[in-house]
């Protein structure tokens, strides 16, 4: 099976603009969690979708969004960049049991200027 | 909301020797406990996981260990070699993933 992909692999924007990243699931798998890694913070949970619906948030501000598409694809938006958003923005999908076995993509590396 | 505190954030063995990063956890709802694993640059990876029925698992050289009373978990790498080097995060689930801050292993060749 192909593993979780992510696009674009890096991006530079600057304060004030918006950007979209996408994240394509393991065929099958239909949870898409996103999660912030930076390295102050670690690992810090955004976002779980399960068909289409989103399923748990974490703590960040409502300028970080994102959704499903019926192919269980998902992507996440985030307005009004600020410097703080810097990070490497990671997906993982699981199979949507009870379990949590998450297995990430490469993650996408962003700059904001 | 689940908290994961995770210790020591660095450490350094001689190789052959063994490495132990242990992690609590908040929340008494938590049934799931991976550990990732994640070289410079790469993604993390799932090297093992536990469960909450289970106390013990083991799979090669890895093993991890849960205490639900006292809300623990370990893991336990034995002969250690070079490429064991990386960042190993744990973490605890109910119904999302709440990350430890991580551990930056360093094998001394």
């Amino acid at each position: 099976k192909a593993g979780v992909t992510q696009t674009p692999r890096y991006l530079i924007k600057t304060r004030g603009q918006q950007v979209t990243l996408s994240c394509s699931p393991i065929s099958g798998h239909r949870s898409v969690s996103w999660y912030q890694q930076t390295p102050g913070q670690g690992l810090q949970f955004l976002f779980e979708y399960f068909s289409e619906t989103q399923r748990n948030k974490g703590n960040f501000p409502g300028r970080f969004s994102g959704r499903q598409f019926s192919n269980s694809r998902s992507e996440m938006n985030v307005s009004t960049l600020e410097l703080g958003d810097s990070a490497l923005y990671l997906c993982a999908s699981n199979g949507g049991g009870s379990y949590n076995e998450q297995f990430f993509g490469p993650g996408t590396r962003l700059t904001v200027l | 909301g689940e908290n994961v505190e995770q210790h020591p954030s660095t450490l350094s063995v001689q190789e052959g020797d063994s490495a132990v990063i242990k992690c609590t956890y908040s929340d008494s709802a938590s049934n799931y406990f991976p550990w990732y694993k994640q070289e410079l640059g790469k993604r993390p990876q799932l090297i093992i996981d536990i469960r909450s029925n289970v106390g013990e698992k083991k799979d090669q050289r890895i093993a991890v260990t849960l205490n639900k009373t006292a809300k623990h978990f370990s893991l336990h790498i034995t002969e250690t070699q070079p490429e064991d080097s990386a960042v190993y995060f744990c973490a605890a689930s109910y119904k999302k993933l709440t990350f430890g801050t991580g551990t930056r292993l360093t094998i001394i060749p």
